[in-house]
This record gives structure tokens, C-alpha cells and sequence, in this order.
């Protein structure tokens, strides 16, 4: 399995709280990426970096805000979580290039009450 | 609609049997990617073939491509219980980031 590490994996918190999902990789990949996806269902991407100091919005429009600081850590950040952001956010990492295979964390099972 | 889209999308087989699951896209492509994903867990890369392969062996998984079809499939032999999760086909489209079907479930029954 890749070594690409997302905390917390489960997190049920109440609406308007300020919310960081944590993912680290120890693979020195620079391009990383999160993806939104309702169980069962295909995946979103929401945001990604080429490498350090470089985030890109995604296909999806998400209220989220990520940083990438660090090759290794690529944290998303929403400031005032809503029921509407129940998901699981998933993150990944691949080498640079075209088309290189990308690598995930088990992901994080956000519930908005 | 989607670039890339899974055909079934649900399978159930008796342990034992193939299974055969599709994928199609609409724009041409670098390469295509078939990833597991066990229920409650990440995806996991299986295959990569390139544009200019037609057939890849890995294992128990033999994947196709016809790029004249715009499609590729995935064919798990002997299958095990163990083989249960959902199938997802991503295509390397250049310029462009990863797209990935909605996925195929399929249930191996013991």
C-alpha cells in the first residue's frame, strides 16, 4: 500500500465549525490532489497542487481552501462546515508527469449535523 | 456527461467465474487506469495501459483497449470473494486532470 496518510478518518461535528482534514505522503510526490465522493458514487476533484505554493481549484466547486506549504502535507480547510459537506474527502498523490498512477489515503467520512 | 463511464454498474458473480466490466470515453486519451476500491477505504491503482497498447496482462487481470471504440474492459478470471469492491476505469486525457467513472460494484458470492 502507498504511504499517504489522512486523519481524521471519521469526524462528526456540528454545523459553523471550522474544519481541517489532515493529508501527509512520504513518496516526495509533488502533485496531490482531494477528491469529494457520496458513497457508492464516482469521485470529484476538488482541488490540487503541482508542488509547493501551487493550488488549483478543481472540476467541482467546493467551499474548501487547501494550502500546500510542504511537498509532504496538502491539508483542506473548510471554515464554517455545513450539512451540504457530509462526504468522504479523499487525497492523493502521483508523480509528475501525464498520466502518472495516483496513489490515495483511506480517506476522511465528514458528517455535518 | 462523463468522460469516462463504467459498464455495469453493478455485477454479481458465483466465486470461481469471470468478470468483465467496461469502460467507455469520449475524447482521446494518453493513457487509461483501472482502480479498486474496498468498501470504507482509498482507491488502489491495479493496470495502466497506454494509447498505443491493446492488451495488458497483471495477475489475474487482463485489460484491453480499442481506441477506435473509445472503450477498454477489465476482466478478472477466477475470481474470489476477496475480489468484491467497486471498479473504477480513469482516463489521462492530455492537458487535462484524471477523469474517473462513476464504477462498477461488483459482489463475488462465496
Amino acid at each position: 500500500e502507498a504511504d499517504i496518510y489522512q486523519t481524521p478518518r471519521y469526524l462528526v461535528i456540528g454545523t459553523g465549525k471550522k474544519i481541517t482534514l489532515e493529508c501527509s505522503q512520504t513518496m516526495g510526490h509533488d502533485k496531490m490532489y482531494w477528491y469529494q465522493q457520496d458513497p457508492g458514487m464516482e469521485l470529484h476533484l476538488i482541488h490540487y497542487s503541482y508542488g509547493v505554493n501551487s493550488t488549483e481549484k478543481g472540476d467541482l466547486s467546493s467551499e474548501s481552501t487547501v494550502s500546500r506549504i510542504r511537498t509532504e502535507h496538502f491539508p483542506l480547510t473548510l471554515e464554517s462546515a455545513r450539512p451540504s459537506h457530509t462526504s468522504q474527502y479523499l487525497c492523493a498523490s502521483s508523480e509528475s508527469g501525464l498520466g502518472q498512477p495516483q496513489h490515495f489515503g483511506d480517506g476522511t467520512r465528514l458528517s455535518i449535523l | 456527461s462523463q468522460q469516462g463511464e463504467e459498464d455495469p454498474q453493478a455485477l454479481s458473480i458465483q466465486e470461481g467465474e469471470n468478470a468483465t466490466m467496461n469502460c467507455s470515453y469520449k475524447t482521446s486519451i494518453n493513457n487509461l487506469q483501472w482502480y479498486r476500491q474496498n468498501s470504507g477505504r482509498g482507491l488502489v491503482h491495479l493496470i495502466l495501459i497506454r494509447s498505443n497498447e491493446r492488451e495488458k496482462h497483471s495477475g489475474r487481470l487482463r485489460v484491453t483497449l480499442d481506441t477506435s471504440k473509445k472503450s477498454s474492459s477489465l476482466l478478472i478470471t477466477a475470481s474470489r470473494a476477496a475480489d468484491t469492491a467497486s471498479y473504477f476505469c480513469a482516463t489521462a486525457i492530455y492537458g487535462q486532470n484524471f477523469v474517473f467513472g462513476p464504477g462498477t460494484r461488483l459482489s463475488v458470492l462465496p
